[in-house]
């Protein structure tokens, strides 16, 4: 069955980084693209970026263009997700999540990891 | 736009049927997926490519979309139902995904 297991929670200072990672079983990991999604306390979904099967491309939300960054190690199946200059406001639940496509108009999220806990507080 | 607007909060007797609306310009070229999300609890996903459930989702949920609006309704909506409901879509004008606001269902 196909799993996404992630880290546990983090507690970092503003200005500090966290790197949390997401690991994949069940299926044949370089079949699917990654996305990464949050959900800060009180709001809504938020889509952070997408990582490919292979791991050589990202595409990033632009409100956080230069903050993050999305890596992908094959051979352990884990993804990962690096967040840098930690705000308060970037305190929230974190989110990998299997892309699945069909044709050229159709994208969903099948499975979703557990969620990883980022505070971020001084 | 790009963005996906939805109604913040919507109620519905129990066993009665609600439906919620999503609506950007994205959804003229791309379908919508929805996501069930409950406290404490990662997303689920409920409807993709306009109206497939997953294996396990009731099929009293369904989906539809026409023009730029998406809708997911609920036919004899279960105490169970009450949850954030979230559409998303593949941005038809860049390469990234944008999920609406959400949409609180209160089962009355």
């Amino acid at each position: 069955q196909v799993q996404l297991v992630q880290s546990g929670a983090e507690v970092r200072r503003p200005g500090a980084s966290v790197k949390v990672s997401c690991k994949a079983s069940g299926y044949t990991f370089t079949d699917h693209w990654m996305h990464w999604v949050r959900q800060a306390p009180g709001q809504g979904l938020e889509w952070m970026g997408i990582i490919n099967p292979s791991g050589v491309s990202t595409s990033y939300a632009q409100k956080f263009q230069g903050r993050v960054t999305m890596t992908r190690d094959t051979s352990t199946s884990t993804d990962y997700l690096e967040l840098s200059s930690l705000r308060s406001e970037d305190t929230a639940v974190y989110y990998c999540t299997r892309d699945v496509s069909r044709d050229d108009r159709s994208w969903w999220f099948d499975f979703w990891g557990q969620g990883t806990l980022v505070t971020v507080s001084s | 736009s790009s963005d996906l607007t939805q109604d913040p909060a919507v109620s519905v007797a129990l066993g009665q049927t609600v439906r919620i609306t999503c609506q950007g310009d994205s959804l003229r070229t791309y379908y919508a997926s929805w996501y069930q999300v409950k406290p404490g609890q990662a997303p689920l996903l409920v409807i993709y490519a306009k109206n497939n459930r997953p294996s396990g989702i009731p099929d009293r949920f369904s989906g539809s979309s026409s023009g730029n609006t998406a809708s997911l309704t609920i036919t004899g909506a279960q105490a169970e139902d009450e949850a954030d409901y979230y559409c998303n879509c593949r941005d038809s004008s860049a390469f990234r995904w944008v999920f609406g606001g959400g949409t609180k269902l209160t089962v009355l």
